[in-house]
């Protein structure tokens, strides 16, 4: 599977959006671009997926570049709880299933 | 309803000691997974289980043993508990392996070997 780069940390404003950034230039034909998000203390959660085309639910939207080396994930109207390590992962080239994490970025929502 | 439980949730027990930690999702996937996250943060997958067939073993020690008894189960039973053991485990499941089937996890059960 591809490896991925994001920033360490990010700081936003509640009430404003969030983009958070991710590199995955390596990223080949058939994998998916996942994100999920932990928050302190629990489980990864799932945020959103695509392959080519923007993605949109209730979380949050997702931006895949045309060549597809690069994507972003935006939460629309941040809030405190939105707080949390945001992970982008491409995933699907090994058939597998498995998911590998990297270090993720850490968004600070504030006041 | 929860769709992946882990129990127990947090588990304090001395070295040497065999424990277990239970998995159940109810969300009819074929596939299920251990994940580890230590004092580092970093998750990493340790097993993973397609029709309760082991498809994914990490090189992780012997100790650690996963039991699949059926499809929505997997259980991960760890023999003589060493210090390093000490970590988050994670259980996920997802409808299976295929590129674009999304894993969903369990809330985490907190480990840790005095």
């Amino acid at each position: 599977d591809a490896k991925t780069t994001q920033p360490t940390s990010m700081d936003c404003a509640e009430g404003r959006a969030a983009n958070l950034p991710c590199n995955h230039s390596t990223i080949s034909g058939n994998e998916y671009v996942y994100w999920y998000r932990q928050i302190h203390s629990q489980g990864p959660q799932y945020i959103i997926h695509g392959l080519k085309n923007n993605e949109t639910n209730e979380m949050a939207s997702l931006i895949i570049t045309e060549d597809r080396k690069s994507s972003t994930l935006i939460l629309p109207h941040a809030t405190l709880r939105d707080t949390a390590v945001y992970y982008c992962i491409v995933h699907g080239s090994s058939n597998t299933g498995k998911l590998i994490f990297g270090q993720g970025t850490t968004l600070q929502v504030k006041p | 309803d929860t769709a992946v439980s882990q129990t127990p949730k947090y588990l304090v027990t001395q070295m040497g000691n065999d424990k277990s930690i239970k998995c159940e999702q109810n969300l009819g996937h074929d596939t299920m997974y251990w994940y580890k996250q230590d004092s580092k943060k970093f998750l990493k997958i340790m097993f993973s289980y397609n029709n309760k067939e082991l498809i994914i073993n990490e090189t992780v020690p012997n100790r650690f043993s996963p039991k699949s008894p059926d499809k929505a189960h997997l259980n991960l039973h760890i023999n003589s508990l060493e210090l390093g053991d000490s970590a988050v485990y994670f259980c996920a499941s997802s409808l299976g392996t295929v590129s674009g089937n999304t894993i969903y996890f369990g809330e985490g059960s907190w480990l840790t070997v005095v």
